[in-house]
């Protein structure tokens, strides 16, 4: 089945530094990627949709110059926290896509904690 | 916009039950539903996707149906096991973007 590869799976970093999360397709061309982050006992909330070749779309509240996201390639997109605040704490989830009515695969998330 | 409720919030069973997890949407305008589980500080693992054609889709002990009329989707779980436990989440594919709009999850304890 199709895999989705998320790296690094948890990450501790000092208040005020950038922290970069790479999500990657392993077996299938992903048009569009999803970014969310997940708050304990709560559910998954969409930050932003990022297309291959083009700007991220951010969802309303999502501070874009402070959530950085790149998607290069058919198979990275990358997310990065910058200078991040323990408030930015949190699990955050990408997933990928091959087509509009295909199945959202997703990673198995990274754990920030900022300190 | 579209808003995604999970019914119940938490649910607590004996082994071998069967059960139903509730799920509805308020836009019916829907391109498909999908549920996933969540296994506690783990991602998320795909279960079962219904395009907005179908009425219902099966993998061994789960069968999904949907009912884009009423906005409500449901999750059933055959003879419940302890390696059931986890937290069950519905999404809802709205448009033709491939954003999904997520359920608060039913968090589910099966107890030997």
């Amino acid at each position: 089945g199709a895999v989705v590869s998320q790296h690094p799976s948890r990450v501790i970093c000092k208040s005020g530094t950038s922290v970069k999360i790479e999500c990657r397709s392993l077996d299938f061309q992903a048009t569009t990627m999803f970014w969310y982050r997940q708050f304990p006992k709560q559910s998954l909330m969409l930050m932003a949709t990022s297309n291959e070749g083009s700007k991220a779309t951010y969802e309303q509240g999502v501070e874009k110059d402070k959530f950085l996201i790149n998607h290069a390639s058919l198979t990275l997109s990358t997310l990065t926290v910058t200078s991040a605040h323990p408030e930015d704490s949190s699990f955050y989830i990408c997933s990928a896509i091959s087509g509009l009515n295909s199945p959202l695969h997703f990673g198995n998330g990274t754990r920030l904690t900022v300190t | 916009k579209q808003e995604v409720t999970q019914i119940p919030a938490a649910l607590s069973v004996p082994e071998g039950e069967n059960l139903v997890l509730n799920c509805s949407f308020t836009d019916s305008a829907i391109y498909n539903l999908q549920w996933f589980r969540q296994d506690p500080g783990k991602g998320l693992t795909s279960l079962l996707l219904i395009q907005s054609s179908q009425r219902e889709q099966t993998s061994g002990r789960l069968n999904a149906s949907l009912d884009k009329s009423s906005g409500r989707s449901t999750l059933y779980i055959a003879a419940s096991q302890p390696g059931d436990s986890a937290t069950y989440l519905c999404a809802a594919h709205s448009g033709n973007t491939g954003k999904l709009i997520f359920g608060q999850g039913t968090t589910l304890q099966v107890k030997p």
